[in-house]
């Protein structure tokens, strides 16, 4: 069925980085867009940013500029959420989500917890 | 960036009422576009509305979404337990796209 398979959760020391993956099956991957919004604990969702899954190209919310790669594989149709330099505010749920051409969410993954902490 | 303003930050209501959910825009959002996700505690958000009035596939007509430029109301006509949740609104007019802080609606 169609759906987006995230990979498990992750506890990193501060200062690391982490590689958060989305496998998505029942689809045309190459044909929908693919977004990374992250939950804090008890917080709201906040967009990070989108890759075109056909070509490869980026887009990233600003906040996240210069500490995020977003990188996809169209051989397993999986795409990458690469974050560096975590601190303990990184900690949230990272969520991939799909979009067709207009950014609204119409699949989502069912997350990632990563956890930073000493 | 557009920032979403939604009220009220908690609604309490039985089964059966009708629920009002508003969110205001710090600027047009354009061509309409805007959404509304549910979300229930340990679940990803799941989308209701797009393009501020269409239903998304599988979403029952008790959900309605209104509204234009920077004015957007989601009403769910009759409270169905299962509605119990946070509901978040989104623009994807300009870009960043982003959400509103949240209602949590409740069963009073």
């Amino acid at each position: 069925q169609v759906q987006l398979v995230q990979s498990g959760a992750e506890v990193k020391k501060p200062g690391a980085s982490v590689k958060v993956s989305c496998k998505a099956s029942g689809y045309t991957f190459t044909s929908y867009y693919m977004h990374w919004v992250r939950q804090a604990p008890g917080q709201g969702l906040e967009w990070m940013g989108i890759i075109n899954p056909s070509g490869g190209s980026t887009s990233y919310a600003q906040k996240f500029q210069g500490r995020v790669t977003m990188t996809r594989d169209t051989s397993t149709s999986t795409v990458y959420m690469e974050l560096s330099s975590l601190r303990s505010e990184d900690t949230a749920v990272y969520y991939c989500a799909r979009s067709p051409i207009y950014w609204y969410f119409d699949l989502w993954g069912r997350g990632t917890l990563v956890t930073v902490s000493s | 960036e557009i920032v979403l303003t939604q009220s009220p930050g908690t609604l309490s209501l039985s089964p059966g009422e009708r629920a009002t959910l508003s969110c205001r825009a710090s600027q047009s959002v354009s061509s309409s576009y805007l959404a509304w996700y549910q979300q229930k505690p340990g679940q990803a958000p799941r989308l209701l509305i797009y393009g501020a009035s269409s239903r998304a596939t599988g979403i029952p007509d008790r959900f309605s979404g209104s509204g234009s430029g920077t004015d957007f109301t989601l009403t769910i006509s009759r409270l169905e337990p299962e509605d119990f949740a946070v509901y978040y609104c989104q623009q994807y007019g300009s870009s960043p796209c982003t959400f509103g802080q949240g209602t949590k609606l409740e069963i009073k």
